[in-house]
């Protein structure tokens, strides 16, 4: 059972323009969520998170929202930069289970110059 | 060196070999994790470590054997592994396993592949 799933493996985006990249989750014990992105050669990193009382988080650039009815969180990038293409990682936290991390399979952003 | 580092990167092994993944974290944190990233799978975790002390094993074969002999080292011991057990694998820490999820820093990877 796939508790947390992103269902686009890839997205193109021209620069400037906004990048949408989604998560459905299934699992209504998750009390935490965040975003991750990974360059080539190189581990996750954390981008931006939201508790599951908020259902807006707002960063520069990044904007997550969270609708818990749907299941349903989206991570907004803009304006997209070729520097944004990676591979982001959607993540749902257990309540009460700390550091604890259920992952999505992880969607290619690629940003043209 | 700071952050979270894994040696080897890159590994090649036959099903009869033994081998060990190496993970360390100059970060004096508390916590260690090992996860296994399959080609188009989610990020599974295997194993989490708290003050040295195993605290979470997710159904992981025993041919798949860690070690934390302290806080900043966490080896992950290969022995008869299968061609299927080819992926990445990230190592992770968190200043606590009870503690804010956004803390976790994760390592490159060693990408493995047995043939």
């Amino acid at each position: 059972d796939q508790q947390v799933k992103q269902n686009s493996p890839s997205l193109s985006v021209q620069e400037g323009r906004i990048s949408i990249l989604n998560c459905d989750y299934t699992n209504s014990m998750f009390d935490y969520f965040l975003w991750y992105k990974k360059y080539p050669a190189e581990g996750p990193t954390f981008l931006i998170s939201i508790s599951s009382i908020k259902d807006k988080n707002e960063d520069g650039r990044f904007t997550v929202f969270l609708n818990k009815s749907a299941k349903h969180l989206s991570l907004h990038i803009v304006p997209s930069q070729p520097g944004d293409s990676a591979v982001y990682f959607c993540a749902g936290r257990p309540e009460t289970s700390g550091s604890r991390l259920t992952f999505g399979e992880g969607t290619q952003l690629t940003v043209n110059p | 060196e700071t952050g979270v580092t894994q040696t080897p990167r890159h590994l090649v092994m036959g099903m009869t070999n033994k081998k060990s993944l190496k993970c360390e974290q100059h970060l004096g944190h508390n916590a260690m994790y090992w996860y296994k990233q399959s080609a188009k799978k989610p990020l599974e975790l295997m194993f989490v470590y708290s003050l040295e002390e195993r605290v979470e094993n997710n159904s992981v074969p025993s041919r798949f054997s860690p070690e934390c002999p302290n806080s900043s080292h966490l080896f992950l011991h290969l022995h008869t592994l299968q061609p299927e057990d080819s992926a990445l694998y990230l190592c992770a820490s968190s200043q606590d396993y009870t503690g804010a999820p956004e803390t976790q820093y994760f390592g490159p990877g060693t990408r493995l592949l047995v043939l």
